[in-house]
């Protein structure tokens, strides 16, 4: 267990609303990961940090931003949802060569 | 850049029977590789990696994995599978130059019938 939670678990919202995770870790990691997963793509890399201020786009970062303003917390923004966000996101972080999963959130855009 | 293929996204086996899930990678630099399993509405949990040294890893749960440069192929195989098995299971590889970057492949599932 790496102490990473994700909140909410669960999210029902409408198209054109914003929305926002939130990916919380407890052991001061730097590297920190948004993912999402759909079935028949694996997981697909959003936008990564590698420290406060610090991030950078993965593969699908189109209708996607974020901000890293403490070491802990890491958010993902839909600034206006879409129904081709509906997936399950998941938080990484980066220790020992390798990622380590938050348990992930659910988000259904209606 | 580098890109993960499992080359089959369903199998279905026999209780105690061997499994062998497939996993090819495309780079043109060195590669870290890594394979994960999900269990139903978790996260993703690492089986097994291969950093460097010897080309067959061992992991959690009786997995095993062998790293093959010429084919660039990193399978995962179980002698003797349970129904516990039963789980969805991701490839994914790390380029040396990448940073801490992954790349997954589609992913497994795996069922494991009675």
């Amino acid at each position: 267990d790496a102490g990473i939670t994700q909140s909410p678990r669960h999210k029902v919202t409408e198209t054109g609303t914003p929305v926002t995770l939130r990916c919380h870790q407890t052991e001061n990691h730097r590297y920190m990961y948004w993912y999402r997963q759909d079935p028949g793509h694996g997981l697909r890399l959003i936008h990564y940090s590698y420290g406060v201020k610090d991030t950078d786009k993965g593969e699908v970062s189109d209708g996607y931003s974020v901000s890293r303003s403490k070491t802990e917390d890491f958010l993902l923004t839909l600034e206006s949802a879409t129904s081709s966000q509906t997936s399950v996101y998941f938080c990484a972080i980066s220790a020992l060569s390798e990622q380590f999963f938050g348990p992930g959130t659910r988000l259904t855009v209606l | 850049a580098q890109s993960v293929t499992q080359l089959d996204s369903q199998v279905p086996v026999f209780e105690e029977a061997p499994v062998e899930l497939r996993c090819n990678y495309s780079s043109s630099v060195s590669v870290y590789l890594f394979w994960y399993v999900q269990y139903p509405n978790q996260g993703l949990q690492l089986l097994l990696k291969y950093l460097s040294g010897s080309t067959l890893v061992k992991g959690i749960n009786g997995f095993e994995a062998e790293f093959n440069k010429s084919q660039t192929s990193f399978h995962l195989r179980k002698p003797s599978v349970h129904i516990s098995d039963t789980a969805e299971y991701f490839c994914a590889v790390r380029e040396e130059t990448s940073g801490s970057r992954l790349t997954f492949g589609e992913g497994t599932q795996l069922t494991v019938n009675p």
